[in-house]
């Protein structure tokens, strides 16, 4: 069975700083993709960066970047240079690789970027 | 033009009734998905359907049943609504075999039973 935790209900940053969010995984598959999705208050959701349980390198998407540590089972989301518009909720989700069908969300994380 | 589009936006209604909620994606994958988002935020799959295979979540209530006209389409009827049946619920498509396997997801429709 699969499970997703994202320990971190709320956190607040000071703009202009870098914020980590947490997730664990927990999977019995051996290939797998780790993605985070960002939910504003307007309600789509809108796909942030993804890592295969395969790649070595760490993936980056401007700011975002995924500290994917396959050993601990985390995929902690890191958002650097912080926005106002970068508060929102974020869900972190897996799967297996091309399989939809097993994807899950992790219960999110709300981020407030102060001013 | 929106990849994935939902309609309506926002449904309210009353309790028992029978709705359904639109879903089109003009983005060519061949899988497309309704997920529930519950008061808590929280995301759960509730179907998967590609023109090969309808996968239901085995905890949804008969109540719910998607329906495909096509490949672009994935509509979601929902008979004799219940409260409980007040969430967002979001489409979604992908391509199957796709190199990263991104998931994309309409706007969402918020539906309320009163």
């Amino acid at each position: 069975a699969q499970k997703i935790t994202q320990t971190q209900p709320g956190m607040f940053v000071q703009e202009k700083e870098a914020v980590t969010l947490d997730c664990t995984y927990d999977t019995s598959d051996q290939s797998y993709g780790l993605f985070w999705y960002k939910q504003p208050s307007s309600g789509e959701m809108i796909f942030l960066i993804y890592q295969g349980s395969y790649d070595e390198q760490n993936a980056t998407e401007g700011r975002y970047s995924l500290n994917f540590q396959k050993a601990r089972k985390s995929a902690n989301l890191v958002i650097s240079a912080s926005q106002l518009g970068d508060s929102a909720m974020y869900f972190c989700a897996m799967g297996p690789l091309y399989n939809f069908n097993k994807f899950y969300f992790g219960s999110g994380t709300k981020l407030n970027v102060k001013p | 033009d929106t990849a994935v589009s939902q309609t309506p936006k926002y449904l309210v209604t009353q309790m028992g009734n029978d709705k359904s909620i639109k879903c089109e994606q003009n983005l060519g994958h061949d899988t497309m998905y309704w997920y529930k988002q519950d008061s808590k935020k929280f995301l759960k799959i509730m179907f998967s359907y590609n023109n090969k295979e309808l996968i239901i979540n085995e905890t949804v209530p008969n109540r719910f049943s998607p329906k495909s006209p096509d490949k672009a389409h994935l509509n979601l009827h929902i008979n004799s609504l219940e409260l409980g049946d007040s969430a967002v619920y979001f489409c979604a498509s992908s391509q199957a075999g796709g190199l990263t396997g991104e998931l994309f997801f309409g706007e969402g429709s918020r539906l309320t039973v009163l």
